[in-house]
């Protein structure tokens, strides 16, 4: 079980660039890692996936080192908006019953301070 | 973009009802799945499904069951409601093989208290 481990709350100043990290070092060979964002009361959206190096998309960009025993989400100038629940996720694919394995960290809550 | 309704934002129940909570997506996703969210616990799976009368417990099935009857609709069922349920409850749905490369998308969450 690829447990994960992720800071419990971050605080940032508006405009500055934040990286959250996460660890998972039971991460198997065919896992992935997604990141979500969940605001109060809606449901997580998807924020960035990777394999292994560096992804970058319009909102983020993950770090993941070559033994992908971690993975750091960067968010760059960040905004009030962005405050929320950050939660990567490590998980594989399912090959047969109780063989699937996708666990959520326990989230990482940004507050963003003007 | 797809879209995962769940049927009830807030729900109220009394220990010992029935409760069932509906989730439906409108994108022809094979799978969908429920969490549960609590405070300091983060997101637990609960079931999953892969195919239309196809489900697999995830981490904390006791106390639940599911059906998939037709295949944009999941339904999560609490046989015998307890405190120890009150919770939000979020459905997700995802496309392709059960994978942890398939981006989830979830609905905005139901809100059970069992009193």
């Amino acid at each position: 079980l690829a447990k994960t481990t992720q800071p419990i709350s971050m605080d940032s100043y508006e405009g500055q660039e934040v990286n959250i990290t996460c660890s998972h070092n039971n991460i198997a060979t065919n896992d992935y890692i997604t990141w979500y964002q969940q605001f109060p009361s809606q449901g997580p959206r998807f924020i960035i996936q990777g394999y292994k190096t560096k992804v970058t998309n319009e909102v983020a960009s993950l770090f993941i080192p070559a033994d992908r025993k971690s993975s750091t989400l960067s968010l760059p100038r960040v905004s009030l908006s962005d405050t929320a629940v950050y939660y990567c996720l490590v998980g594989d694919r399912y090959s047969g019953a109780g063989s699937y394995q996708l666990t959520f960290g326990k989230g990482t809550k940004l507050s963003v301070i003007p | 973009d797809v879209k995962v309704t769940q049927s009830s934002r807030y729900l109220v129940k009394r220990t010992g009802e029935k409760v069932f909570l509906e989730c439906v997506q409108d994108m022809d996703h094979e799978n969908m799945f429920w969490y549960r969210q609590d405070p300091g616990l983060g997101l637990r799976l609960i079931y999953f499904s892969y195919d239309v009368k196809m489900k697999e417990k995830g981490d904390i099935p006791e106390g639940y069951s599911v059906s998939r009857e037709k295949k944009e609709r999941f339904s999560l069922i609490l046989e015998s409601a307890s405190t120890n349920q009150t919770s939000m409850y979020l459905c997700a749905s995802s496309l392709g093989p059960v994978s942890g490369a398939n981006v989830l998308t979830f609905g905005a969450g139901s809100r059970l208290t069992v009193l």
